[in-house]
């Protein structure tokens, strides 16, 4: 695809439950990134991906939270025992190398609801 | 930790009118500045960017942005804002590492 698409757009959970979040990033793109918005909240960052070395998991909020990409192709999120304060929007961007140098080309986001 | 601050969460402007958004950043190393907008429905997308070199930094749609790094601030402003400007923008700051910092948003309404 033309984008970086995410699935899927809304998930609503219940508390304790596992979600896995999908993203699939541009074609050609070594680099992708993990970023929660929380209603009125900036994006904050989770989890970062450049081609094969180890991701940067300094952002994820808690062991909850876990991410894997099979190669430099699609990423999901998981995470495990869903609690209220997960709520928000997760949001993926992927960039052909380090954000700080080049554009970031973000999804769409899923918001996920935890009951 | 690098943290980004902008200092208006609503902004509500009317056609013509001049637009300033405040972006200041906390981190007093070397910096990659940038301002991302979010249009009603639509994905985050970059709107300016300010690596190194000229401080005033121009970007899409009339936008243009000044670095002061005494001022640790990197303001987004237009002339003039028209009703398709409404939206949400972002600054964020990227460091010596790899992850970006963004602000918390301000979102802009312009009426027609």
């Amino acid at each position: 695809g033309a984008g970086v698409s995410q699935s899927p757009s809304n998930k609503v959970t219940e508390k304790g439950k596992d979600v896995e979040l999908r993203c699939d990033p541009i074609s050609g793109h070594t680099a992708l990134y993990w970023y929660r918005q929380r209603l009125g909240q900036g994006l904050e960052f989770l989890i970062y991906f450049q081609g094969n070395s180890a991701p940067d998991k300094s952002g994820l909020p808690s062991d909850r939270f876990s991410a894997e990409r099979t190669g430099e192709s699609v990423s999901t999120l998981t995470i495990q025992r869903t609690q209220q304060e997960d709520s928000a929007v997760y949001l993926c961007a992927s960039s052909s190398g380090l954000a700080g140098y080049v554009e970031q080309f973000f999804g769409p986001g899923t918001r996920l609801t935890v009951l | 930790a690098q943290s980004v601050s902008q200092h208006n969460h609503h902004v509500i402007l009317s056609e013509a009118a001049s637009l300033e958004l405040g972006c200041n950043y906390s981190y007093g190393g070397t910096v990659n500045l940038f301002w991302y907008v979010q249009y009603p429905g639509q994905h985050l997308q970059l709107l300016l960017k300010y690596f190194s070199g000229d401080p005033l930094v121009k970007g899409i749609k009339g936008f243009e942005a000044e670095f002061i790094k005494s001022k640790f601030s990197f303001n987004l402003r237009k002339p003039s804002v028209q009703w398709s400007d409404t939206a949400e923008y972002f600054c964020a700051v990227n460091a010596w590492n790899n992850d970006m910092r963004f602000g918390a948003g301000t979102r802009l309404t312009v009426k027609p």
